[in-house]
């Protein structure tokens, strides 16, 4: 059964600071990985896509990363502002469905 | 600006009653699912359908719980009877075609509280 743990749970750190929130999954045999936010009392937007055959996917300051074989992936913030607080999600997609990780709650303060 | 929509945003009922929630995927989109997200548990997918045939409902009691997509613009998630159990924010999802070839686009939840 394919677990998704993500750590840190949560994390506070300074504006302007990069940062790395991780993500791992128990079976490798995954079709892609997605990450999400969340805000408080909202539902999950989506923030990047990464297909098993990729390595890596990029949006502005945000960079994820796939590593199947170790069963990895990390999300990387650069110069975290405050509005980037929020809940962050990671899901593989496991025979038609996503598995969800439990999330790292980040604040970012000013 | 396409968004999925569920109704209602919340819901406060007693023990006992019925509970249905919808939701309107966004149009031309073929799949849907139904999580279920609690701060002990995260986020669990209770069912999914694909071109409104259900595909997985494993994650969902059975006894209590029915999923159903009358047609393509609209899926439910009835719960009868309700239990204080049951208490968590229900989200939907939708995407289009498998979800391996795109992404999944989530609706703002129904946050039910069973008292």
């Amino acid at each position: 059964k394919q677990e998704v743990t993500q750590i840190p749970a949560a994390l506070s750190v300074p504006e302007g600071e990069n940062l790395v929130l991780n993500c791992s999954f128990t079976d490798s045999a995954i079709y892609n990985l997605q990450w999400f936010r969340q805000d408080p009392g909202k539902g999950l937007t989506s923030l990047l896509l990464i297909q098993s055959s990729q390595r890596e996917q990029t949006s502005g300051r945000l960079n994820a990363s796939l590593d199947k074989s170790s069963g990895r992936s990390t999300l990387y913030i650069a110069a975290s502002q405050p509005g980037d607080s929020a809940t962050y999600l990671c899901a593989v997609e496991d025979t038609d469905k996503l598995i969800f990780g439990t999330g790292t709650r980040l604040q970012v303060f000013p | 600006d396409a968004r999925v929509t569920q109704t209602p945003r919340h819901k406060v009922t007693e023990m006992g009653q019925e509970v249905t929630m919808r939701c309107q995927p966004i149009l031309g989109h073929n799949t849907v699912f139904w999580y279920r997200q609690t701060m002990m548990q995260g986020l669990e997918l209770l069912a999914y359908f694909r071109n409104r045939a259900p595909l997985d409902d494993s994650g969902m009691p059975k006894d209590r719980f029915s999923a159903e997509m009358p047609d393509a613009t609209l899926a439910t998630l009835k719960i009868q009877p309700s239990e204080p159990r049951d208490s968590a924010v229900y989200f939907c999802a939708s995407g289009l075609e498998n979800v391996d070839t795109g992404e999944l686009f989530f609706g703002e939840g129904s946050r039910l509280t069973v008292l």
